[in-house]
C-alpha cells in the first residue's frame, strides 16, 4: 500500500456538470500530482502541485482546476465536463522536489454521460 | 507527439519464462526512468528505476537495462510467475531543482503469465 487515498472511487457525471475529486497523501508528502487515464493508455499528466502551488501543468484546459491544502490532501475539480472526461483519475504524491519516487493512489474512475 | 514508446503491446510467457519489455524514448534531457506495475481496479505501483548514470539495476526478479546512446530501456523479470501478470507501463522524466517533474508514460504491455 502507498498510503494514498482517493475518493470516490467511482463517480457517473452529466455531460456539462461539474466533479470533484479527493486524494489523501502521506503525511511529509508535499507533491501531488494528478494524472488522467483513458482505457487502455497510460496515465497522462494534469498538473503538479508544490507546497499548496501549482508548480507545472500539462495540455489539459483551465476547466481542469486544482487545489493542495496544508494536511497533505488535494482536489481535482473539472468543469463543463465532457465525454472525453471519463477515464481514470489517479493522484501520486511524493517528498518536495528533489524526490523523483510518486506513489500513486487507487484512483477514482469517472463516468460522463 | 508520443515521447515515450513502449512494446509489445501485449505479453503472454510460460511460468518460469522470462518477460521482456522494451521502451524508447525522444527525449534526451530524460533523466529518470520509472517501471509501474498496474493490477486491474488499482493505481500503478512502482517497480523499480533507473538514472541514466548507470546501465543496469537489479532488484530480486526485476532488471532494467538501459542504453543510453540508443535511447532505450527495457525491463526483464526473470522466472514469471502467474501473479506477475499485470499492465506494465515504463516512464520518463525530467528533473531540475525547482521545476516539475512530470512522468511520461508509455501506453502500457498487458503481461499474462501462464501456470
Amino acid at each position: 500500500e502507498t498510503g494514498v487515498t482517493q475518493s470516490p472511487t467511482h463517480l457517473i457525471k452529466t455531460r456539462g456538470q461539474q466533479v470533484t475529486l479527493r486524494c489523501s497523501s502521506q503525511s511529509g508528502h508535499n507533491t501531488v500530482s494528478w494524472y488522467q487515464q483513458a482505457l487502455g493508455q497510460g496515465p497522462q499528466f494534469i498538473f503538479q502541485y508544490y507546497r499548496e502551488e501549482e508548480n507545472g501543468r500539462g495540455n489539459f484546459p483551465p476547466r481542469f482546476s486544482g487545489l493542495q491544502f496544508p494536511n497533505y490532501s488535494s482536489e481535482l475539480n473539472v468543469n463543463a465536463l465532457e465525454l472525453d472526461d471519463s477515464a481514470l483519475y489517479l493522484c501520486a504524491s511524493g517528498v518536495g522536489l528533489a524526490g523523483l519516487e510518486q506513489y500513486f493512489g487507487p484512483g477514482t474512475r469517472l463516468t460522463v454521460t | 507527439q508520443q515521447q515515450v514508446k513502449q512494446s509489445p503491446q501485449s505479453l503472454i510467457v510460460q511460468k518460469g519464462g522470462i518477460s521482456i519489455i522494451n521502451c524508447a524514448y525522444e527525449n534526451t534531457a530524460f533523466d529518470y526512468f520509472p517501471w509501474y506495475q498496474q493490477f486491474p481496479g488499482k493505481g500503478p505501483a512502482l517497480l523499480i528505476a533507473i538514472r541514466p548514470d548507470v546501465s543496469e539495476k537489479k532488484e530480486g526478479r526485476f532488471t532494467i537495462s538501459f542504453n543510453k546512446s540508443a535511447k532505450q530501456f527495457s525491463l526483464h523479470i526473470m522466472d514469471s510467475q502467474p501473479g506477475d501478470s499485470a499492465t506494465y507501463f515504463c516512464a520518463a522524466s525530467r528533473f531540475y531543482l525547482g521545476s516539475n517533474y512530470k512522468l511520461t508514460f508509455g501506453k502500457g504491455t498487458l503481461l499474462t503469465v501462464n501456470p
